[in-house]
């Protein structure tokens, strides 16, 4: 159990164009997703979290207006990013929760990545 | 500020030879330590989340231990199909996210 698909796995887009990028979890309701970036040897970054039905919550330094995301079902979030530049390029992840579990962190699951390159 | 520190960056092992991945964090109040497996190109595969100090957990040939500052991820006998880059990650009272070591790339040789 716990699986969580992405799609596109990869996509080359001219520059100022918008790619859209999806995040599925398979067999579990998912309260709370997660998108990451992971430039070459380095290690995950967080760009936003999103709950079901309202708002994603960025972190400092990404842009909202340039990284949209909607969150729009329990089973569904989308990541698109908007007039796409090759600095964008990157390996965009997802993951999912079942929910924050009380007083403690809930696991995240996560897709298998999407290989974004901007030419 | 939470902070979570991994050693070694780079670990070449041969095939059969045990070793430990040592994950250092400082968080405000943890709620879980989680630990991950990367292959190259793929999205973080979930191992093992440990909640409390002394709390051990193990798969395979992989068992992940905690204190109040530390957590190893002791590998017995690897193989080489164990290579892969080893994620941990402690939750906090900061939030819902995870806050992500740079990893240990690990690299078992026949």
């Amino acid at each position: 159990g716990a699986v969580v698909s992405q799609h596109p796995s990869w996509v080359i887009c001219k520059s100022g164009t918008s790619v859209k990028i999806e995040c599925r979890s398979l067999d579990f309701q998912a309260t709370t997703m997660f998108w990451y970036r992971q430039f070459p040897k380095q290690s995950l970054m967080l760009m936003a979290t999103s709950n079901e039905g309202s708002k994603a919550t960025y972190e400092q330094g990404v842009e909202k207006d340039k990284f949209l995301i909607n969150h729009a079902s329990l089973t569904l979030s989308t990541l698109t990013v908007t007039s796409a530049h090759p600095e964008d390029s990157s390996f965009y992840i997802c993951s999912a929760s079942k929910g924050f579990t009380g007083a403690l962190t809930d696991t995240q699951y996560f897709g298998p990545g999407t290989r974004l390159t901007v030419l | 500020e939470d902070q979570v520190t991994q050693s070694p960056e780079a670990l070449r092992l041969q095939e059969g030879e045990s070793s430990s991945l040592n994950c250092s964090y400082t968080v405000s109040g943890l709620r879980g330590l989680f630990w991950y497996r990367q292959d190259p190109g793929k999205g973080p595969e979930f191992l093992f989340t440990l909640y409390s100090a002394g709390e051990e957990k193990e798969k395979e040939r992989l068992k992940a231990t905690l204190t109040k500052k530390e957590s190893f991820l002791h590998i017995t006998a690897p193989k080489p199909e164990d290579s892969a880059t080893y994620l941990c990650a402690p939750g906090s009272n900061s939030g819902y996210a995870l806050n992500f070591g740079k990893g240990t790339s690990l690299l078992v040789t026949p």
